[in-house]
């Protein structure tokens, strides 16, 4: 089946640090790939997505591209500040497999330091 | 636009006791699902549906029941809730659109205590 395994955390960094989270899938189809960041308390929201090969998937200064060949969908962002602690699931979707519901890697915790 | 809409934020409950988690959206989105987040865990998914009247089991379904009658409300129920099943609760819904877009929508959660 569908899978996600990202980098275990917690990612410890000082503010305008360099970030990558890394993140690998495997998929029976062609999925879709997501970032989604959870605030202390909150749900989760969508950080970023990418539907197709060498796609690049950008906000809030943060970037992911779709690497079809490594299977792969690392988050990174130049410079990191203290409100980007947060966690961070990488996920995917694969209708063209079957699934219609996210699978989720488990999450890496960022914690960014002034 | 209320997104996804979850009640209650927080609740107790004794070992054995039942209740039931309310999950709404108002986003006319095909796909439901729930989740429960434990730390060290990420996100584990319980049960989910494809359409009002379809549901089916995720990877740890055991204790729970849902039940999809309307396309709006999906509610999880805990039969007879067991220390185990602390944890805080996600509903989520998604969709289908162009370019195989599936992203989802989360509902602020539920912290459930079971003592």
């Amino acid at each position: 089946g569908d899978s996600v395994t990202q980098m275990e955390g917690p990612v410890t960094l000082s503010e305008e640090a360099f970030l990558t989270i890394n993140c690998t899938y495997t998929a029976t189809g062609y999925p879709s790939l997501f970032w989604y960041v959870q605030y202390p308390g909150e749900g989760l929201q969508l950080l970023l997505k990418a539907t197709k090969a060498d796609d690049k998937g950008s906000n809030k200064g943060f970037e992911a591209t779709y690497r079809k060949e490594t299977t792969s969908f690392h988050l990174e962002k130049g410079s990191v500040q203290v409100s980007d602690s947060a966690v961070y699931f990488c996920a995917l979707s694969d209708p063209g497999g079957g699934s219609y519901i996210p699978t989720f890697g488990r999450g890496t915790s960022l914690i960014v330091h002034p | 636009n209320a997104g996804v809409t979850q009640t209650p934020k927080f609740q107790v409950l004794k070992t054995g006791q039942s209740m039931t988690l309310q999950c709404a959206q108002d986003m006319n989105h095909e796909y439901m699902s729930w989740y429960r987040q434990d730390p060290g865990m990420g996100l584990r998914l319980i049960h989910y549906s494809v359409g009002a009247g379809i549901t089916d089991q995720g990877e740890v379904p055991n204790g729970y029941n849902v039940s999809r009658s309307t396309t709006e409300d999906f509610p999880l129920r805990l039969l007879s809730a067991a220390p185990s099943q602390t944890s805080v609760y996600f509903c989520a819904s998604s969709y289908i659109g162009q370019g195989r877009n599936t992203e989802a929508f989360f509902g602020q959660g539920t912290r459930l205590t079971v003592v």
